[in-house]
């Protein structure tokens, strides 16, 4: 078992839905962040998370410390927005751990 | 732009050789972190430096090394190069020795 899970693996939307893409980990963390990689490779961040809840955007992600679990939402969905979704935890060890990544298009 | 910078964006070797990796950060930040992305394994972390100490070290192998360098621009080097190593190499910067982290574009690693 993956110390970093994601679902869904893929996903398509149409210009306008909300999305939601969820990480659960096993492992006790210090932090959680979510991160955007481009088509083109390009990385960026966009969360990090210890507890709570954030929004940037039409960005929100929330964490559940006790369920171990993360959730990105998309309000408003735009064609701009696909890209691959990452989750990654940093460990107590300090280590950071990668979920696999979840594929976002969404279609005009 | 993340501000972060990397030399060189492509780089095409042989097995057995060396390379080194530049990363120049953003003005202020003092902590930089490495990362090896491959089509097989993913995005894996391999060491941060801060303020020029070493703080954290993942899946990083024996035959690669990095350093923090006084004006704080830092420098991954593998050696002995095996056609696995081939991969992106992103560095990414921040202030703190935790916190949010802003990515360079990356390496493109190819050894052949």
């Amino acid at each position: 078992k993956n110390e970093v899970e994601q679902s869904p693996q893929n996903l398509t939307a149409q210009e306008g839905e909300f999305i939601t893409i969820n990480c659960s980990y096993s492992v006790g963390i210090s932090a959680l962040h979510w991160l955007q990689q481009h088509p083109g490779g390009g990385i960026v961040s966009l969360f990090m998370l210890s507890s709570g809840k954030k929004k940037h955007g039409r960005l929100i992600a929330t964490i559940n410390i006790q369920e171990k679990h993360s959730s990105l939402h998309i309000t408003a969905s735009h064609p701009r927005d696909s890209a691959v979704y990452i989750c990654a935890v940093r460990d107590y060890g300090q280590n950071f751990v990668f979920g696999p990544g979840t594929r976002l298009s969404v279609l005009p | 732009d993340s501000g972060v910078t990397q030399t060189p964006k492509h780089l095409i070797t042989a097995t057995g050789q060396r390379v080194t990796l530049r990363c120049s950060p953003r003005s202020g930040d003092l902590s930089v972190y490495w990362y090896q992305q491959s089509l097989d394994q993913g995005l894996q972390f391999l060491i941060q430096y801060y303020n020029g100490e070493e703080r954290a070290k993942g899946n990083i192998l024996e035959r690669f090394s990095a350093q923090q360098f006084p004006d704080l621009h830092s420098e991954l080097n593998l050696s002995s190069l095996e056609l696995g190593d081939s991969a992106l190499y992103f560095c990414a910067t921040g202030r703190g020795l935790g916190g949010e982290q802003y990515f360079g574009p990356g390496t493109r690693l190819t050894v052949t």
